[in-house]
């Protein structure tokens, strides 16, 4: 069975340049979460879909990030502009439901903004 | 504002020492406390998970130990061997007593464990 896909695997931009991120989870998952992990921090939660619906979106900086799961499948977060505190990994987790402890996490996309 | 507090921030054992990692909670809205392991370059993967109204949960070489009423849990890897050398992660879940959060995990802030031959 195929894990948690994301693409790209690293990502170096200038600042005020756009990115996009993108993920496909496993199939059957209905749960999808992107986090955002700093350098020698634990994964924070940047949003929470259960099907194509965002349940949680609280931690999600809205005025330069945005994320859609249009289809239920895979989704895209997207950060226009990016900032330089913007480095870090992104992961892409997803889980067959939403009160599930168990998630499934893929390599993530490390994003370096000079 | 961190929810979950762990510690060490490093660990070094060697080769069939234990490993004793330590994190502490406040909210009393997380119904479940999982562990994740995590490798360079990859994501982290589930460990091994444990209930509130259970003391000890042990899968192989790991435990986690829970004292509800110090609102501590650890994760004690026995015979620790190289392999076991990454980033080890606690988090705790909300439960449904949290609403809309139900399901949300919140992480510590991550162990290096080194595992020395």
């Amino acid at each position: 069975e195929a894990g948690v896909v994301q693409s790209p695997r690293y990502k170096i931009i200038e600042k005020k340049q756009p990115v996009a991120f993108w993920c496909n989870p496993i199939s059957g998952h209905n749960t999808l979460y992107w986090y955002r992990q700093n350098l020698g921090q634990g994964p924070e939660l940047l949003i929470r879909y259960e099907n194509e619906e965002a349940v949680d979106d609280s931690q999600l900086p809205k005025d330069r990030f945005s994320a859609e799961r249009l289809k239920g499948v895979d989704s895209t977060l997207k950060i226009q502009p990016a900032e330089l505190g913007d480095s870090a990994v992104y992961l892409c987790a997803s889980s067959f439901s939403t009160g599930s402890y168990e998630q499934y996490f893929g390599p993530g996309t490390r994003l370096t903004v000079t | 504002q961190q929810q979950v507090k762990q510690s060490p921030q490093s660990l070094i054992v060697q080769k069939g020492g234990i490993s004793i990692i330590n994190c502490a909670y406040e909210n009393t809205a997380f119904d479940y406390f999982p562990w994740y392991q995590q490798f360079p370059g990859k994501g982290p993967a589930l460990l091994i998970a444990i209930r509130p109204d259970v003391s000890e949960k042990k899968e192989g070489r790991f435990t986690i130990s829970f004292n509800k009423s110090a609102k501590q849990f650890s994760l004690h890897i026995m015979d620790s061997q190289p392999g076991d050398s990454a980033t080890y992660f606690c988090a705790a879940r909300i439960g449904r007593t949290g609403g809309t959060s139900y399901g949300k995990l919140t992480f510590g802030q991550g162990t290096i464990l080194t595992v020395h031959p």
